[in-house]
């Protein structure tokens, strides 16, 4: 059973950057499929921020895709995210998942000084 | 983008009723859509892929069809533990889209 973990600060500075890993655990993450952000702002529906294979390929958001990064790291088996100048509106609950079935738990990060 | 629109945006049901949820994508997606239920304060659960196909756990009593561009989800009875917001997310292109909700209250 794969399991994803999310980890990072809750809080960031506005105009600071967001970074979130993805800890993967009962798989490797070289495995053929496809790692993926998504946001949820309170209150708010759902977001796709992106994913990531393991050979470093990548497809982003283009409303987003300035400010992101995604990576992988073979040697810890997870992947992380980066969002740059962030301002209040990238507050938001993070997942990381796999497209169409595993999910993290969701960490909230709060934008704010 | 393709847009995902889905309808109702609320619907109220109560116990035993049967529900339908609808996603409309803005071109063809052939069969890739797929549906997650999510509860306050909890991450989305994955419920269908490939539109029809249920993920391993999920109650027989949903069920998923369609293809093209318009699409449902049906709970054929609903339990006390269905109630949550329904959303259906296209993963035919880039970027994925996900529809706005469907939150699924108590009559």
């Amino acid at each position: 059973q794969l399991h994803l973990q999310e980890s990072g600060p809750g809080l960031v500075n506005p105009s600071g950057t967001l970074s979130l890993t993805c800890g993967v655990s009962g798989a490797s993450i070289s495995t053929s499929r496809w790692w993926s952000w998504v946001r949820q702002p309170p209150g708010k529906g759902l977001e796709w921020i992106g994913e990531i294979f393991h050979t470093g390929s990548t497809h982003y958001n283009p409303s987003l895709k300035s400010r992101v990064t995604l990576s992988v790291d073979k040697s810890k088996n997870h992947f992380s995210l980066m969002l740059t100048s962030v301002t209040a509106a990238d507050t938001a609950v993070y997942y990381c998942a796999t497209p169409t079935d595993y999910w993290g738990q969701g960490t909230l990060v709060t934008v704010s000084s | 983008d393709i847009q995902v629109t889905q309808s109702p945006s609320s619907v109220s049901a109560s116990v035993g009723d049967r529900v339908t949820i609808t996603c409309r994508a803005s071109q063809g997606i052939s069969v890739y859509l797929a549906w997650f239920q999510q509860k306050p304060g909890k991450a989305p659960k994955s419920l269908i892929y490939a539109a029809s196909h249920l993920h391993s756990g999920v109650p027989s009593r949903f069920s998923g069809s369609g293809s093209g561009t318009d699409f449902t989800l049906t709970i054929s009875s609903l339990q006390p533990e269905d109630f949550a917001t329904y959303y259906c997310q296209q993963y035919d292109d880039y970027p994925r889209t996900f529809g706005q909700g469907t939150k699924l209250e108590i009559k």
